[in-house]
């Protein structure tokens, strides 16, 4: 499809819990990006991948946070032991080549509310 | 410092009004600029590319200065639905990934 899905669009965990976000790239797209959005609109870039390979995990909280994108299946980003300020929109996009920023397409996000 | 930078706004203006938004950043090995439109926490959309030589979409109309490190968006004739935040995106070179301004908030009202 021409749609970047994410999934689910919603998830409250308690503190401590698991939390596992999915995210389908467009077919073809060969980078797949995830964003952290919290309040006061601050985008922050968590991890990159280039087909199954990560690419970029500078920004990734590297204790708690772990992303995958297997052949065949959506690519994942996982929070083991969420705490409160991981509440947040969680963003992914796709593009077709990584060095063309007006190629990117975002999903719709998923909403994260740690209680 | 942030990456980039810009005024968080909001702009309150009339229907019709023109707006200027402008924002700054702080690699110079950045290339490629973009303003995004994000409505109501839904994810960020293209609005246009900003090249050098300037570049116009119908009422908006982008600019970048390369040696002041400086992109604007001009918004002539405003519309209701125009109201929305912008974001000013810079593309890092080497990793590919965006970089986010804070956002612009854009108010218009009737």
């Amino acid at each position: 499809g021409e749609e970047v899905a994410q999934t689910p669009k919603h998830l409250v965990r308690g503190e401590g819990q698991k939390a596992k976000l999915y995210c389908a790239p467009i077919k073809g797209h060969s980078y797949v990006f995830w964003y952290q959005q919290v309040l006061k609109n601050e985008f922050k870039f968590l991890i990159s991948f280039q087909n199954e390979n990560v690419f970029d995990e500078t920004g990734m909280p590297k204790e708690r946070f772990s992303a995958k994108c297997l052949p065949n299946s959506p690519c994942s980003l996982e929070i083991q032991a969420t705490k409160l300020e991981d509440s947040a929109v969680y963003f992914c996009a796709s593009s077709p080549r990584g060095n063309r920023g007006d190629g990117y397409t975002f999903g719709s996000g998923t909403r994260l509310t740690v209680v | 410092r942030k990456e980039v930078e810009q005024d968080p706004g909001p702009f309150n203006v009339p229907e019709g009004a023109t707006v200027a938004f402008n924002c700054t950043y702080s690699n110079s090995a950045s290339q490629s600029f973009f303003w995004y439109r994000q409505d109501c926490r839904k994810e960020p959309k293209l609005l246009m590319s900003v090249y050098s030589s300037g570049n116009e979409d119908g009422r908006f109309t982008a600019q970048l200065n390369r040696a002041s490190q400086y992109i604007s968006l001009l918004i002539r004739d405003s519309k209701l639905s125009d109201s929305a935040t912008y974001l000013c995106v810079a593309l890092t070179p080497s990793s590919y990934k965006l970089i986010f301004g804070s956002g612009t908030r854009l108010l218009v009202r009737p």
